[in-house]
């Protein structure tokens, strides 16, 4: 498509439970970029790609969440030991480069509910 | 550090009435501002952007927004409402050369925008 694709697009897990979030970008995009959007709140940053590497993930909250992006296009977003707390939309976002004027396009988001 | 404020948790505005969503900024070197309309249950769709040049710059579905860089604002504008523009709308900035930030937008809290017939 020629989208941001990001699977699944709702999940609900057991607290405790591992999940995977995985996203495609707009093809030849080399940035990627994870954030989370709570209820009534703007999107806050998690972690950004450029190729294969993280630039930067000073947004991940804990060691439960990590990401990759191996092949530098399609990304995973993966949260262990979910908590209750986690419970938000997971949105995934490409730009053509990490330069300040870029255009940043998001997905739909995949929507995680923890119980 | 990087900052956005939208002091308006929410903006109400009868259909064909001009409307104004604000936005304040705080960031390193030259700012780079977007703004970005999210529908309900839906994901972010761009709206426009403010690199450099012309303070007024326009982008879709009629809106426009006015860079003034002496109150570190980014106001977001329509001439004319529409009921169809209702919405959350998030401004959001970026940190230009020399900022140490380069790559991640920072977002605001959203205003949501109830338009009236």
């Amino acid at each position: 498509g020629a989208g941001v694709s990001q699977t699944p697009s709702n999940k609900v897990t057991e607290k405790g439970k591992y999940v995977e979030l995985r996203c495609d970008p707009i093809s030849g995009h080399t940035a990627l970029y994870w954030y989370r959007q709570s209820l009534g709140q703007g999107p806050e940053f998690l972690i950004y790609f450029q190729g294969t590497g993280a630039a930067d993930d000073s947004g991940l909250p804990n060691d439960r969440f990590f990401a990759v992006r191996p092949e530098g296009s399609v990304s995973t977003l993966k949260i262990q030991r979910t908590e209750r707390g986690d419970s938000a939309v997971y949105l995934c976002a490409s730009s053509p480069g990490t330069s300040s004027g870029n255009t940043i396009y998001f997905g739909e988001g995949s929507w995680l509910t923890v119980v | 550090a990087q900052s956005v404020a939208q002091p308006e948790d929410q903006v109400n505005v009868a259909e064909g009435n001009p409307l104004t969503v604000k936005c304040t900024y705080s960031v390193s070197g030259n700012p780079y501002l977007f703004w970005y309309v999210q529908y309900p249950n839906r994901g972010l769709q761009f709206l426009l952007k403010y690199i450099t040049g012309d303070n007024l710059v326009k982008g879709s579905y009629g809106f426009e927004a006015e860079f003034n860089k002496s109150q570190t604002s980014f106001h977001l504008k329509k001439p004319s409402a529409l009921v169809s523009d209702s919405a959350l709308y998030f401004c959001a900035v970026r940190g230009g050369q020399g900022s140490g930030n380069t790559g991640k937008l920072i977002f605001g809290q959203g205003t949501t925008l109830q338009v009236k017939p």
